[in-house]
């Protein structure tokens, strides 16, 4: 597609039940990161993919936080057990070559 | 580590107003710096960047300059439109931006009256 695509825009879960978030980057797009923003912060890094490869995922706040990228295409953001403090808005980054980051619209995610 | 602090918001000015947002970081070595802009409802977009010192960025009519001694990276624009109104985010990254991650900063709210 033109751009980053992230499903579902909008979640609500209630606390204790297990999400998952999708972002289809831009084709042929090496690069893929997922940031957690929280209302009215900035962005925070969580985790970062280089094709399938996962090389860094020092952001993730808890080992319920859990990505993947099989194909080294389409990435899966799981969160097990959530948790209200994992409200927030996921957002998802591709990027290639030298060139900046292209950033989806993001996955609202509501805990009640 | 790395960090970036932006001023505070919210910022409201009138149309054609002179817009200055502050950016300063904390960062080894020499980052690339980065403006990002979100408007309601939309993801991040890339408003203009600088790689290295005294690099100007600009785009549609905003302007910031990468100034290595005193760590700042100032947003300029000398007259603001309604249609600017968003919040702002300085960030920056070890390298061009493609394969580290990008440390923000809190954002900055800006509202253009007409």
């Amino acid at each position: 597609g033109a751009g980053v695509s992230q499903s579902p825009r909008y979640k609500v879960a209630k606390r204790g039940q297990d999400v998952a978030l999708r972002c289809d980057p831009i084709s042929g797009h090496v690069s893929l990161f997922w940031y957690q923003q929280a209302l009215g912060q900035g962005p925070e890094f969580l985790t970062y993919f280089q094709n399938e490869a996962q090389l860094d995922k020092s952001g993730l706040p808890s080992d319920r936080f859990f990505a993947e990228r099989p194909e080294g295409s389409v990435s899966t953001l799981k969160i097990q057990r959530t948790q209200q403090e994992d409200s927030a808005v996921y957002l998802c980054a591709s990027s290639k070559d030298s060139q900046p980051q292209h950033f989806g619209d993001g996955t609202r995610l509501s805990i009640l | 580590g790395d960090s970036v602090t932006q001023m505070e918001g919210p910022v409201t000015l009138s149309e054609e107003a002179f817009l200055t947002i502050n950016c300063t970081y904390t960062a080894t070595g020499y980052p690339s710096l980065f403006w990002y802009v979100q408007y309601p409802g939309e993801g991040l977009q890339l408003l203009l960047k600088a790689t290295k010192a005294d690099d100007k960025g600009s785009n549609k009519g905003f302007e910031a300059t990468y100034r290595k001694e005193t760590t700042s990276f100032h947003l300029e624009k000398g007259s603001v439109q309604v249609s600017d109104s968003a919040v702002y985010f300085c960030a920056l990254s070890r390298t061009g931006g493609s394969n580290y991650k990008l440390t923000f900063g809190k954002g900055t709210l800006l509202t253009v009256n007409p």
